[in-house]
Protein backbone atom coordinates (compact mmCIF):
# COMPACT_ATOMS: atom_id res chain seq x y z
CA UNK A 1 0.00 0.00 0.00
CA UNK A 2 0.93 3.31 -0.52
CA UNK A 3 2.98 5.51 2.26
CA UNK A 4 1.29 8.68 1.98
CA UNK A 5 -2.34 9.78 2.88
CA UNK A 6 -4.17 12.50 0.58
CA UNK A 7 -7.17 14.10 0.55
CA UNK A 8 -9.18 12.91 -2.53
CA UNK A 9 -9.76 16.29 -3.69
CA UNK A 10 -9.32 20.00 -3.39
CA UNK A 11 -10.78 23.58 -5.05
CA UNK A 12 -8.79 26.38 -5.54
CA UNK A 13 -9.72 29.65 -7.67
CA UNK A 14 -7.06 30.53 -10.47
CA UNK A 15 -4.57 32.74 -9.63
CA UNK A 16 -4.42 31.76 -5.84
CA UNK A 17 -2.19 29.79 -4.27
CA UNK A 18 -3.26 25.93 -4.67
CA UNK A 19 -1.68 23.97 -1.02
CA UNK A 20 -1.85 20.38 -1.40
CA UNK A 21 -1.25 18.55 1.94
CA UNK A 22 0.68 15.16 2.28
CA UNK A 23 1.02 12.60 5.66
CA UNK A 24 3.71 10.68 5.19
CA UNK A 25 3.98 9.73 9.01
CA UNK A 26 6.25 6.57 8.80
CA UNK A 27 8.64 7.96 6.23
CA UNK A 28 12.61 6.47 6.89
CA UNK A 29 15.45 8.60 7.47
CA UNK A 30 16.41 7.85 3.63
CA UNK A 31 13.36 8.28 1.83
CA UNK A 32 12.31 11.80 -0.32
CA UNK A 33 9.21 12.71 -1.11
CA UNK A 34 8.23 13.41 -4.54
CA UNK A 35 5.06 15.40 -6.06
CA UNK A 36 3.96 14.38 -9.97
CA UNK A 37 0.93 15.50 -11.35
CA UNK A 38 -1.33 13.10 -14.04
CA UNK A 39 -3.48 15.63 -16.34
CA UNK A 40 -6.25 13.08 -17.20
CA UNK A 41 -4.95 10.49 -19.48
CA UNK A 42 -1.42 11.31 -19.80
CA UNK A 43 1.50 10.35 -18.28
CA UNK A 44 2.27 11.80 -14.67
CA UNK A 45 4.45 14.30 -14.88
CA UNK A 46 7.53 15.19 -12.10
CA UNK A 47 7.31 18.70 -9.96
CA UNK A 48 9.32 18.20 -7.27
CA UNK A 49 11.39 16.29 -4.45
CA UNK A 50 13.07 16.78 -1.11
CA UNK A 51 14.21 15.30 2.13
CA UNK A 52 13.99 17.80 4.33
CA UNK A 53 14.85 21.14 3.45
CA UNK A 54 12.28 23.46 1.45
CA UNK A 55 12.78 23.42 -2.28
CA UNK A 56 11.21 25.66 -5.15
CA UNK A 57 11.54 25.11 -8.90
CA UNK A 58 10.08 26.91 -11.22
CA UNK A 59 6.86 24.54 -10.77
CA UNK A 60 5.99 24.35 -7.28
CA UNK A 61 7.55 25.01 -3.83
CA UNK A 62 7.78 22.09 -0.92
CA UNK A 63 7.50 22.44 2.48
CA UNK A 64 8.38 19.91 4.94
CA UNK A 65 7.31 19.64 8.47
CA UNK A 66 10.73 19.67 10.75
CA UNK A 67 9.66 16.01 11.92
CA UNK A 68 9.55 15.10 8.04
CA UNK A 69 6.01 13.47 8.88
CA UNK A 70 3.81 15.74 6.84
CA UNK A 71 4.57 17.98 3.65
CA UNK A 72 2.72 20.69 1.18
CA UNK A 73 2.94 21.10 -2.22
CA UNK A 74 2.46 24.96 -3.35
CA UNK A 75 1.59 25.91 -6.65
CA UNK A 76 1.76 29.62 -5.98
CA UNK A 77 -0.68 30.92 -8.85
CA UNK A 78 -2.78 28.15 -9.95
CA UNK A 79 -3.64 28.30 -14.07
CA UNK A 80 -6.59 26.13 -15.30
CA UNK A 81 -4.46 24.27 -17.16
CA UNK A 82 -3.20 22.57 -13.53
CA UNK A 83 -6.25 21.01 -12.84
CA UNK A 84 -4.45 17.70 -12.51
CA UNK A 85 -4.84 14.53 -10.05
CA UNK A 86 -1.22 15.30 -7.72
CA UNK A 87 0.50 12.01 -6.37
CA UNK A 88 2.75 12.24 -3.45
CA UNK A 89 5.37 9.48 -3.06
CA UNK A 90 7.78 8.32 -0.79
CA UNK A 91 10.68 6.34 -1.76
CA UNK A 92 14.10 5.65 -1.07
CA UNK A 93 17.18 6.97 -2.52
CA UNK A 94 17.94 3.29 -3.72
CA UNK A 95 16.49 0.87 -5.18
CA UNK A 96 15.13 2.62 -8.07
CA UNK A 97 11.10 3.78 -8.73
CA UNK A 98 9.60 1.19 -7.50
CA UNK A 99 7.48 2.88 -5.18
CA UNK A 100 3.05 3.00 -5.25
CA UNK A 101 1.06 5.64 -6.28
CA UNK A 102 -1.84 5.73 -4.05
CA UNK A 103 -5.21 7.67 -5.93
CA UNK A 104 -3.45 11.45 -5.18
CA UNK A 105 -5.76 14.77 -4.89
CA UNK A 106 -7.39 15.78 -7.84
CA UNK A 107 -6.98 19.68 -8.07
CA UNK A 108 -9.94 21.61 -9.78
CA UNK A 109 -8.82 25.34 -10.41
CA UNK A 110 -11.73 27.40 -11.34
CA UNK A 111 -11.88 30.42 -12.99
CA UNK B 1 14.30 15.34 -28.40
CA UNK B 2 14.80 13.00 -25.62
CA UNK B 3 12.07 11.60 -24.22
CA UNK B 4 10.30 7.84 -23.99
CA UNK B 5 7.76 7.01 -26.33
CA UNK B 6 5.06 4.35 -26.26
CA UNK B 7 2.70 3.25 -28.79
CA UNK B 8 0.49 2.76 -30.11
CA UNK B 9 -1.87 5.03 -27.53
CA UNK B 10 -5.01 3.10 -27.89
CA UNK B 11 -4.96 -0.52 -28.53
CA UNK B 12 -7.79 -2.99 -29.05
CA UNK B 13 -7.51 -6.84 -28.81
CA UNK B 14 -9.88 -10.36 -28.41
CA UNK B 15 -10.01 -11.71 -25.07
CA UNK B 16 -7.63 -14.86 -24.96
CA UNK B 17 -5.16 -13.19 -27.58
CA UNK B 18 -1.59 -12.15 -26.19
CA UNK B 19 -0.38 -8.22 -27.03
CA UNK B 20 2.75 -6.58 -26.88
CA UNK B 21 3.11 -3.01 -25.76
CA UNK B 22 5.82 -1.16 -27.11
CA UNK B 23 8.03 1.08 -24.89
CA UNK B 24 11.60 3.19 -25.89
CA UNK B 25 13.65 5.73 -24.60
CA UNK B 26 16.26 7.84 -25.89
CA UNK B 27 17.35 9.13 -22.59
CA UNK B 28 20.53 6.58 -21.23
CA UNK B 29 18.35 6.17 -18.49
CA UNK B 30 19.28 2.66 -16.91
CA UNK B 31 16.56 1.70 -14.99
CA UNK B 32 12.76 1.45 -16.59
CA UNK B 33 9.28 0.23 -15.30
CA UNK B 34 6.03 -0.43 -16.29
CA UNK B 35 2.58 0.08 -14.09
CA UNK B 36 -0.72 -0.11 -14.46
CA UNK B 37 -3.79 2.50 -13.59
CA UNK B 38 -7.32 1.78 -13.81
CA UNK B 39 -9.89 4.35 -13.40
CA UNK B 40 -9.80 6.38 -10.66
CA UNK B 41 -7.01 4.67 -9.23
CA UNK B 42 -3.20 4.99 -8.78
CA UNK B 43 -0.38 3.39 -10.07
CA UNK B 44 0.76 -0.06 -9.79
CA UNK B 45 3.81 -1.19 -10.65
CA UNK B 46 3.97 -4.33 -12.85
CA UNK B 47 7.95 -5.02 -13.67
CA UNK B 48 11.13 -3.21 -13.42
CA UNK B 49 14.34 -3.26 -14.73
CA UNK B 50 17.62 -1.77 -13.17
CA UNK B 51 20.10 -3.13 -16.11
CA UNK B 52 20.03 -4.55 -19.37
CA UNK B 53 19.21 -8.40 -19.53
CA UNK B 54 17.58 -7.96 -16.03
CA UNK B 55 14.19 -7.62 -14.54
CA UNK B 56 11.87 -8.07 -11.65
CA UNK B 57 8.21 -9.02 -10.80
CA UNK B 58 6.63 -5.81 -9.10
CA UNK B 59 3.39 -6.01 -7.33
CA UNK B 60 1.17 -7.14 -10.17
CA UNK B 61 3.51 -9.08 -12.13
CA UNK B 62 0.90 -12.22 -13.01
CA UNK B 63 -0.39 -12.44 -16.70
CA UNK B 64 2.31 -10.39 -17.86
CA UNK B 65 5.66 -10.64 -18.92
CA UNK B 66 8.73 -8.40 -20.29
CA UNK B 67 11.99 -8.66 -22.12
CA UNK B 68 15.08 -5.87 -21.52
CA UNK B 69 17.74 -6.78 -24.60
CA UNK B 70 18.53 -3.26 -25.18
CA UNK B 71 18.99 -0.67 -23.23
CA UNK B 72 16.01 1.34 -25.35
CA UNK B 73 13.42 -1.07 -25.00
CA UNK B 74 11.45 -2.57 -22.43
CA UNK B 75 8.17 -4.37 -23.54
CA UNK B 76 5.24 -5.44 -21.76
CA UNK B 77 3.68 -8.58 -23.00
CA UNK B 78 -0.13 -8.76 -21.53
CA UNK B 79 -0.61 -12.72 -21.69
CA UNK B 80 -3.91 -14.57 -21.89
CA UNK B 81 -3.47 -15.57 -18.68
CA UNK B 82 -4.06 -11.98 -17.48
CA UNK B 83 -7.68 -11.81 -16.12
CA UNK B 84 -8.63 -8.61 -16.34
CA UNK B 85 -6.01 -6.49 -19.19
CA UNK B 86 -8.16 -3.59 -19.79
CA UNK B 87 -6.50 -0.56 -18.46
CA UNK B 88 -4.14 2.53 -19.31
CA UNK B 89 -0.83 1.08 -19.03
CA UNK B 90 2.48 3.25 -18.44
CA UNK B 91 6.10 2.93 -19.26
CA UNK B 92 8.66 5.08 -17.24
CA UNK B 93 12.20 5.13 -16.90
CA UNK B 94 14.77 7.00 -14.42
CA UNK B 95 18.74 7.27 -14.56
CA UNK B 96 19.00 4.71 -12.32
CA UNK B 97 18.38 3.49 -8.75
CA UNK B 98 19.50 6.34 -6.65
CA UNK B 99 18.07 10.12 -6.24
CA UNK B 100 16.47 10.53 -9.37
CA UNK B 101 13.12 11.74 -11.02
CA UNK B 102 11.48 9.34 -12.82
CA UNK B 103 10.41 10.08 -16.30
CA UNK B 104 6.86 8.99 -18.06
CA UNK B 105 5.73 7.97 -21.34
CA UNK B 106 2.25 9.13 -22.40
CA UNK B 107 0.24 5.66 -21.50
CA UNK B 108 -1.01 2.72 -23.88
CA UNK B 109 -5.04 2.43 -23.33
CA UNK B 110 -5.98 -1.52 -23.90
CA UNK B 111 -8.98 -2.33 -24.69
CA UNK B 112 -10.13 -6.21 -24.36
CA UNK B 113 -13.74 -7.02 -26.10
Amino acid sequence: DAKTTQPPSMDCAEGRAANLPCNHSTISGNEYVYWYRQIHSQGPQYIIHGLKNNETNEMASLIITEDRKSSTLILPHATLRDTAVYYCIVRANTGGFKTIFGAGTRLFVKA
Amino acid sequence: DGGITQSPKYLFRKEGQNVTLSCEQNLNHDAMYWYRQDPGQGLRLIYYSQIVNDFQKGDIAEGYSVSREKKESFPLTVTSAQKNPTAFYLCASSIGTLNTEAFFGQGTRLTVV
